[in-house]
């Protein structure tokens, strides 16, 4: 059964950081490019985030471009984003995703999400 | 950036009513269009993938279609479980996917 379990959501002042992971299983985690996806309170979804299978690309939206990180260490299973300079606005929950088999375009999988309130 | 459309943002229909829901893509995406079912306090369930391909365990009534750079999701026969936000998702930007501002099915 896949499973994607993501954790490390808090509360966090602006400006601060905070990483997130995301825990996978039931699958062979790095023959899959996996994403970030965050919805903000009452809101609709917001692709955030993509890395490759191997970590060789990664690519952003530009509402957090230059202030987060996507990485992924296969040999754990684990997605991760780091986030530096935390907004208000990036207060939401935090979905990380799978992409479908086979090139899929698609996601197939969600975790629960993990929240994350950016707030002083 | 390819920018998506979705209309309406809200409907009140009745069960056994046909709820059609559109996505208009700011340029060609092909056939990369998916639709996405949420849930309050869930995480979205994926539909419809590639325009028209029904994702397995997903009911019959739901079904996609396109039309140039129009996309319609059709639920055939509203049942009482399809009250939801429906999105819709391009992934034709290889690099940049993005969604449709949703669309919330409430009860008539």
């Amino acid at each position: 059964e896949v499973q994607l379990v993501e954790s490390g959501g808090v509360v966090v002042q602006p400006g601060g950081s905070l990483r997130l992971s995301c825990a996978a299983s039931g699958f062979t985690f790095d023959d899959f490019s996996m994403h970030w996806v965050r919805q903000a309170p009452g809101k609709g979804l917001e692709w955030v985030s993509l890395i490759t299978w191997d970590g060789g690309s990664t690519s952003y939206a530009d509402s957090v471009k230059g202030r987060f990180t996507i990485s992924r260490d296969n040999s754990k299973n684990s997605l991760y984003l780091q986030m530096n300079g935390l907004k208000t606005d990036d207060t939401a929950l935090y979905y990380c995703a799978k992409e479908g088999p086979n090139s899929g375009f698609y996601y197939d999988y969600w975790g629960q999400g993990t929240l994350v309130t950016v707030s002083s | 950036d390819i920018q998506m459309t979705q209309s309406p943002s809200s409907l009140s229909a009745s069960v056994g009513d046909r709820v059609t829901i559109t996505c208009r893509a700011s340029q060609s995406i092909s056939s990369y269009l998916n639709w996405y079912q949420q849930k309050p306090g869930k995480a979205p369930r994926l539909l419809i993938y590639a325009a028209s391909g029904l994702q397995s365990g997903v009911p019959s009534r739901f079904s996609g279609s396109e039309s140039g750079t129009d996309f319609t999701l059709t639920i055939r026969s509203l049942q009482p479980e399809d009250f939801a936000t429906y999105y819709c998702q391009q992934t034709y930007s290889t690099l940049t996917w993005t969604f449709g501002q949703g669309t919330k099915v409430e009860i008539k």
